[in-house]
């Protein structure tokens, strides 16, 4: 069957260190992965998209990397903060690029502290 | 701020009941997305609407329709209430028709079947 798997338990770090999330998918040939942050209550904002091409994308203190070979994509948060504490979601698009319909994981909640 | 907005922000109806979510895309974004999160499925895909056509169906169950006027504002039916339909509805939207775009959300309707 069909899965896209995060981290399934809540992942707590310190303050200024590096935060390694995991998205984990079977049965899916994405053109691109995407990954999100929601905060309770409100609803999931876009934070980076990577295509199959590239094997890494930056912005700011966030990193992701995409292994079509492995089925995994890594999402990193460098010099984390409190205010990072979210639930981190990645989502893909099932069909090649045919369709944006997105295929969400179950997410992954994050905890800085201080 | 996603500039999509989504009415209302709660809804509380009875089992039988019929219902009309609302939900107005970013300025310029022609396609719609409609999300359904509860805590044991996580955020699932109902239904994509590109420039007022259907493009895209998930899981949509049949009691449940959409559709995109011609301003490009959207609105989800959900008919003949259930309390498993007591959730998170979502509604996204992307530029062009969406493929290797990212979905900008609203903040949801949370509806509550009693």
């Amino acid at each position: 069957s069909q899965k896209i798997e995060q981290n399934s338990e809540a992942l707590n770090i310190q303050e200024g260190k590096t935060a390694t999330l995991t998205c984990n998918y079977t049965n899916y040939s994405p053109a691109y992965l995407q990954w999100y942050r929601q905060d309770p209550g409100r609803g999931p904002v876009f934070l980076l998209l990577i295509r199959e091409n590239e094997k890494e994308k930056r912005k700011e203190r966030l990193k992701v990397t995409f292994d079509t070979t492995l089925k995994q994509s890594l999402f990193h948060i460098t010099a984390s903060q409190p205010a990072d504490s979210a639930t981190y979601l990645c989502a893909l698009s099932p069909y090649g690029g045919a369709t944006n319909k997105l295929i969400f994981g179950t997410g992954t909640l994050l905890a800085v502290q201080p | 701020d996603s500039g999509v907005t989504q009415t209302p922000k709660h809804l509380i109806t009875a089992t039988g009941q019929r219902v009309t979510l609302r939900c107005s895309p970013r300025s310029g974004d022609l396609s719609v997305y409609w999300y359904q999160q509860s805590l044991d499925q996580g955020l699932q895909f109902l239904i994509q609407y590109y420039n007022g056509e259907e493009r895209a169906k998930g899981n949509i169950l049949e009691r449940f329709s959409a559709q995109q006027f011609p301003d490009l504002h959207s609105e989800l039916n959900l008919s003949s209430l259930e309390l498993g339909d007591s959730a998170l509805y979502f509604c996204a939207s992307s530029g062009g028709d969406g493929v290797n775009q990212p979905q900008h959300f609203g903040d949801g309707t949370r509806l509550s079947i009693l």
